[in-house]
């Protein structure tokens, strides 16, 4: 079984200011993990993903994540933050052994506030 | 532009009445999906479809009914039997096998009135 959990449900930063939203996972096979991105009444768009190999991954916009098998993290930064960033974000697992996005499972998002 | 097109953008629902929910995609992709959202709860898996003719029960999938006959669509009827409709529906597609990613449309608000 696989479950994901978002240790903040809210994040208020000032622009300019590092980001960090944390994700915990848990998955009875090598996973796959993913964050998302939702603007207000809009459909998800993917930042990055982890896939097994390099466990820093580079995504969109400047964030990044690492994988931490040893602490089953896979937490969200960013350097700076800009207004746009504001947003909900989603961590997702998958390790259905199969494949295909029906073994996802979302947690349950971060809400991220950006002071101006 | 390939993508996955969501109608329509709101829907009003009377108590009782069926309602369908449109989903097309021209990203070739064999897999597809809806998701409801709601406040605080991340997404849920309604119904799945692998290939064209088949589909199965996500999590929450009483209530609701879908069909697959074209590999670019995949409706969703929420059912009078649904009894509580109101939510924001997610539909996405995806590439068969292991780390593959759903890309999503914008979404459809529903709401019973």
């Amino acid at each position: 079984a696989q479950s994901v959990t978002q240790l903040d449900s809210h994040v208020s930063v000032s622009e300019g200011t590092p980001v960090l939203l944390r994700c915990n996972y848990s998955s009875s096979y090598s996973p796959s993990l993913f964050w998302y991105v939702q603007h207000p009444n809009k459909g998800l768009q993917l930042l990055l993903k982890y896939t097994s190999a390099a466990t820093l991954v580079k995504g969109i916009n400047g964030f990044e994540a690492e994988f931490k098998k040893s602490e089953t993290s896979f937490h969200l930064t960013k350097p700076s933050a800009h207004m746009s960033d504001a947003a909900e974000y989603f961590c997702v697992v998958s390790d259905f052994p199969g494949g295909g996005a029906d073994g996802l499972t979302f947690g349950k998002g971060t809400h991220l506030i950006i002071q101006p | 532009d390939g993508g996955i097109t969501q109608s329509p953008k709101y829907l009003f629902r009377k108590e009782g009445q069926n309602v369908t929910l449109s989903c097309e995609q021209n990203l070739n992709h064999d897999a597809m999906y809806w998701y409801r959202q709601d406040p605080g709860q991340g997404l849920r898996l309604i119904y799945y479809s692998q290939i064209v003719n088949d589909f199965q029960k996500g999590d929450i999938a009483e209530g609701y009914s879908v069909s697959r006959e074209k590999k670019e669509s995949f409706p969703l009827t929420v059912t009078s039997a649904q009894k509580n409709p109101t939510a924001f529906y997610l539909c996405a597609s995806s590439e068969a096998g292991r780390f593959t990613e759903a890309f999503f449309g914008q979404g459809t608000r529903l709401t019973v009135v």
